[in-house]
């Protein structure tokens, strides 16, 4: 596609209940971010793939959260038993390498109920 | 203390007048630093990136980086209604990471 691709675009979930998150990054962008904003906040980051090699996950908020890329490409944010707190706003970006412009998906607004 | 710190603001001010975006980081070792610009319910897109010290200049914009002080600014001249929107000052740190600011809300009165 012509842009980073995120879904859904909008989540509901109860309290307890898994949810994943995807992100289609664009093709040939080594670099795949995940992002958390708040209302009104800035962005938070949660996890930072690069190439082959080993994610930084020191963003990630508890073990309740976990993510992966598969194949270098699509990526998937999976919380577990989400709790009201983790509603916000999910964004994904990607860059051509570790030091370039991030391009940013829609994101996904995730609500717990 | 942040790794990115930026003042939440709302800085407001007249239509043609110059704002002034500012942004302080933590890692001495950090190598590129990139504004943002978000608006309301949309998703972040660049507007400027700075990589050595000194100033540079893209239209109504000029990001100025200060290695020693650890500070990057941004300025608008000729501010618009349109420009109005949150600036993010992001910064790839020594950690080989990219951190980004809370944000610097500004609103330009017509």
């Amino acid at each position: 596609g012509a842009g980073v691709s995120q879904s859904p675009s909008n989540k509901v979930t109860e309290k307890g209940k898994d949810v994943e998150l995807r992100c289609d990054p664009i093709s040939g962008h080594t670099a795949l971010y995940w992002y958390r904003q708040s209302l009104g906040q800035g962005l938070e980051f949660l996890i930072y793939f690069q190439g082959n090699s080993a994610p930084d996950k020191s963003g990630l908020p508890s073990d309740r959260f976990s993510a992966e890329r598969t194949g270098g490409s699509v990526s998937t944010l999976t919380i577990q038993r989400t709790q009201q707190e983790d509603s916000a706003v999910y964004l994904c970006a990607s860059s051509l390498g570790h030091n370039t412009e991030a391009f940013f998906g829609q994101g996904t607004r995730l609500t717990v109920v | 203390q942040k790794e990115v710190e930026q003042n939440s603001g709302p800085l407001s001010v007249p239509e043609g007048a110059i704002a002034s975006l500012n942004c302080t980081y933590s890692d001495r070792g950090s190598q590129s630093f990139f504004w943002y610009r978000q608006y309301s319910g949309k998703s972040p897109e660049l507007i400027m990136f700075i990589y050595s010290n000194g100033d540079k200049e893209d239209g109504r914009f000029t990001a100025q980086l200060n290695k020693a002080s650890q500070y990057v600014s941004l300025l608008i001249r000729d501010s618009q209604p349109s420009d109005s929107a949150t600036y993010l000052c992001a910064v790839y740190t020594g950690g080989f990471k990219t951190i980004f600011g809370a944000g610097t809300r500004l609103f330009v009165k017509a």
